[in-house]
């Protein structure tokens, strides 16, 4: 079966713009996380979706958004862009309390 | 323990040594230890899920234990390749179900 799929893979933006990520995850995985990672930083977990409801939130501002379709699929959008959210942003799904499935990512250069 | 630790932080082995790395982390509220493989270029793989303390679990040349009562796990690489060049990834999943990474062990094999 697909894997999880993101789109797009490679961005650039400017400081002050915002920017919408997505994910589709694997058919029949419910739960959509969003993780950023940042050189010599672990994944930091930024939220995790569930039936289109936020399940659990990590410790990032505000400007990070996220929401999930009846499909499952799930978009993250970052308003009012800084130079500090130049990262990797992978989103992973799963079933239930089974392994998490990762993308290949969007890579977010803001200049 | 309050974050999710892993030791040591890069690792450079030669080919057909065997190697292993810890994971440390919060054993209150624990619910899995997961352990993903991460290679350049590509998205983290699910390697193991282990919830029970004393679990044992093996792929291949690669194992992992885990011991929820003190909070550590270890995996274990038996006669290291190239090809397990990777960044060694532990996340703890609570029982809010929410995962917490570690910074991963970047393992380098000398051919």
């Amino acid at each position: 079966k697909a894997g999880v799929t993101q789109t797009p893979r490679y961005l650039i933006k400017t400081r002050g713009q915002q920017v919408t990520l997505s994910c589709s995850p694997i058919s029949g995985h419910r739960s959509v996380s969003w993780y950023q990672q940042t050189p010599g930083q672990g994944l930091q977990f930024l939220f995790e979706y569930f039936s289109e409801t936020q399940r659990n939130k990590g410790n990032f501002p505000g400007r990070f958004s996220g929401r999930q379709f009846s499909n499952s699929r799930s978009e993250m959008n970052v308003s009012t862009l800084e130079l500090g959210d130049s990262a990797l942003y992978l989103c992973a799904s799963r079933k239930g309390q089974e392994t998490q499935y990762f993308g290949p990512g969007t890579r977010l250069l803001v200049l | 323990i309050l974050n999710v630790e892993q030791s040591p932080q890069s690792l450079h082995v030669q080919e057909g040594d065997s190697t292993n790395f810890t994971c440390s982390f919060p054993s209150s509220n624990f619910y899995a230890l997961h352990w993903y493989r991460w290679e350049t270029a590509k998205s983290p793989e699910a390697l193991f899920v282990m919830t029970l303390n004393g679990d044992e679990k093996k792929k291949g040349r690669i194992s992992a234990t885990l011991n929820t009562k003190e909070g550590y796990s270890y995996l274990y690489i038996k006669g290291s390749q190239p090809e397990d060049s990777a960044t060694y990834l532990c996340a703890r999943l609570n029982t809010g179900n929410q995962f917490y990474f570690g910074t991963g062990t970047s393992l380098t094999v000398i051919p």
